[in-house]
C-alpha cells in the first residue's frame, strides 16, 4: 500500500471548516483513500473514503486532485467535538488489505472556542 | 446495539504473567483485527482473522497469541514473552477481509507494574 504524508498538527476555530491535506504521490490506480479519526483514549472511528472522484456524507467532504496524488478532508463547520487525530490511509481492496494495512501517526487537530 | 465490546477497559499485570483481553461482536463479520497504539503513535497489526477458525500474524506478533474458535470472539493473550506490552489494544472488524468499513472497538488499556 502507497504511504501518506499528513502535518502532525493543526488548530482549527470553532464554526469554521477544517481542512486537512494529506500526500499519497504514489498511489497506484487501484487503492482508495480512506479517513478515520480518533478522539482520546477511543477508537478510530470511520469518516469518509474515495477512489476517484470528490465524496461527501453527513460527516465530511473528501476531495481528491485529478492526478489523485493528494487529499484534502474538509469538516465544514468543526465543533470541539471533532477535535482527534486525523488519519488518512491509501489500500488497494483486497481480501487480506485490512490485515496489512498501518495506520501512521495522523493529524492531530484541535478545534478552539 | 450492534457493535464491539472490548474487556477489561483497563488492566494492570506484574511482570512474567499473561494476560488475556476479550473482543466480541454482535456485527456478524467475519474479519477481525488486534492493533496496538502506544502513545503518541499511529496503530500497529498485531494479528487478524479473516475467518473462523484462521488467522494470520500482523506486523508485531511475538510476544502474543489469539484464538478464532467462535466467529462473534477474538480473544488476544499478552504473554510473558512480550517484553514491552504497556499499550492500548485495539479490537477492529469488517463484514469480510476486504470491506471498504472497518469497525474499531473501545480499546483496552494494559499497564505492566
Amino acid at each position: 500500500d502507497a504511504k501518506t504524508t499528513q502535518p502532525p498538527s493543526m488548530d482549527c476555530a470553532e464554526g469554521r471548516a477544517a481542512n486537512l491535506p494529506c500526500n499519497h504521490s504514489t498511489i497506484s490506480g487501484n487503492e482508495y483513500v480512506y479517513w478515520y479519526r480518533q478522539i482520546h483514549s477511543q477508537g478510530p472511528q470511520y469518516i469518509i473514503h474515495g477512489l476517484k472522484n470528490n465524496e461527501t456524507n453527513e460527516m465530511a467532504s473528501l476531495i481528491i486532485t485529478e492526478d489523485r496524488k493528494s487529499s484534502t478532508l474538509i469538516l465544514p463547520h468543526a465543533t470541539l467535538r471533532d477535535t482527534a487525530v486525523y488519519y488518512c490511509i491509501v489500500r488497494v481492496v483486497t481480501t487480506d488489505s485490512w490485515g496489512k494495512l498501518q495506520f501512521g501517526a495522523g493529524t492531530q487537530v484541535v478545534v478552539t472556542p | 446495539d450492534g457493535g464491539i465490546t472490548q474487556s477489561p477497559k483497563y488492566l494492570f499485570r506484574k511482570e512474567g504473567q499473561n494476560v488475556t483481553l476479550s473482543c466480541e461482536q454482535n456485527l456478524n463479520h467475519d474479519a477481525m483485527y488486534w492493533y496496538r497504539q502506544d502513545p503518541g503513535q499511529g496503530l500497529r497489526l498485531i494479528y487478524y482473522s479473516q475467518i473462523v477458525n484462521d488467522f494470520q500474524k500482523g506486523d508485531i506478533a511475538e510476544g502474543y497469541s489469539v484464538s478464532r474458535e467462535k466467529k462473534e470472539s477474538f480473544p488476544l493473550t499478552v504473554t510473558s514473552a512480550q517484553k514491552n506490552p504497556t499499550a492500548f489494544y485495539l479490537c477492529a472488524s469488517s463484514i469480510h477481509s476486504g470491506a471498504h468499513t472497518i469497525y474499531f472497538g473501545e480499546g483496552s488499556w494494559l499497564t505492566v507494574v
